[in-house]
């Protein structure tokens, strides 16, 4: 079964903390997403990348950045976290030429205390 | 104004109901609507996709698409309980490379036995 993983569902971190959430696909995707979902504001995209080393600004980059080393993982690494940066974060792919639609993972519930 | 409109609901209806989940969207431009479900802490599966105009139909859900409306809307027909979970309407355009989906905030259908 073809799918989308993400290294950690639940994780809790301090305030100031370096985080990384990984994502790995089994696709062969050349493209990936990261997005956050919160109450009342639905799905905003953070980053994605359209190939190894490449990285694009999403809706609210900010506080964040991105790393794609190889085509099948892509990590969010928040650089110091913050308290407004508690969220779900999930993780998605999709092909490059044909557009059927994204991939998503199970997501990754994040609080910073 | 948002791109993409959906009324978060809650939307509660008894089972075996015919439910209909419906978004409105202001850039003429997109060509690829979905509707992916989302259950209780788990990623958003793709459920339902239209390029373009028309309807669609899989066992009991029918995608439609107005686009002299922007007006999507998807219909589950005979309603169950394993129904219940959250509906998000998502749309692109055409272009190539990473195709980014813009999401509705979702829908929170509950359907009660």
């Amino acid at each position: 079964d073809v799918k989308v993983t993400q290294s950690s569902r639940y994780l809790v971190k301090r305030t100031g903390e370096k985080v990384f959430l990984e994502c790995v696909q089994d696709m062969d995707h050349e493209n990936m997403f990261w997005y956050r979902q919160d109450p009342g504001l639905g799905l905003r995209l953070i980053y994605f990348s359209y190939d190894v080393k490449m990285k694009e600004k999403g809706d609210i980059p900010e506080g964040y950045s991105v790393s794609r080393e190889k085509k099948e993982r892509f990590s969010l690494i928040l650089e110091s976290a913050s308290t407004n940066q508690t969220s779900m974060y999930l993780c998605a792919s999709s092909v490059y030429r044909v557009f059927f639609g994204y991939t998503f993972g199970s997501g990754t519930r994040l609080t910073v205390v | 104004q948002k791109e993409v409109e959906q009324d978060p609901g809650p939307l509660s209806v008894p089972e075996g109901a015919i439910v209909s989940l419906n978004c409105t969207y202001s850039n003429s431009a997109f060509q690829y609507f979905m509707w992916y479900r989302q259950y209780s802490r788990k990623g958003p599966e793709l459920l339902m996709y239209t390029y373009s105009s028309g309807n669609k139909e899989d066992g009991r859900f029918t995608a439609q698409v107005d686009k002299s409306s922007k007006y999507i809307s998807l219909f589950i027909r005979d309603s169950q309980p394993s129904d219940s979970a959250t509906y998000l309407c998502a749309m692109s355009r055409v272009g190539q490379g990473a195709q980014k989906l813009v999401f509705g905030q979702g829908t929170r259908l509950t359907i009660n036995p």
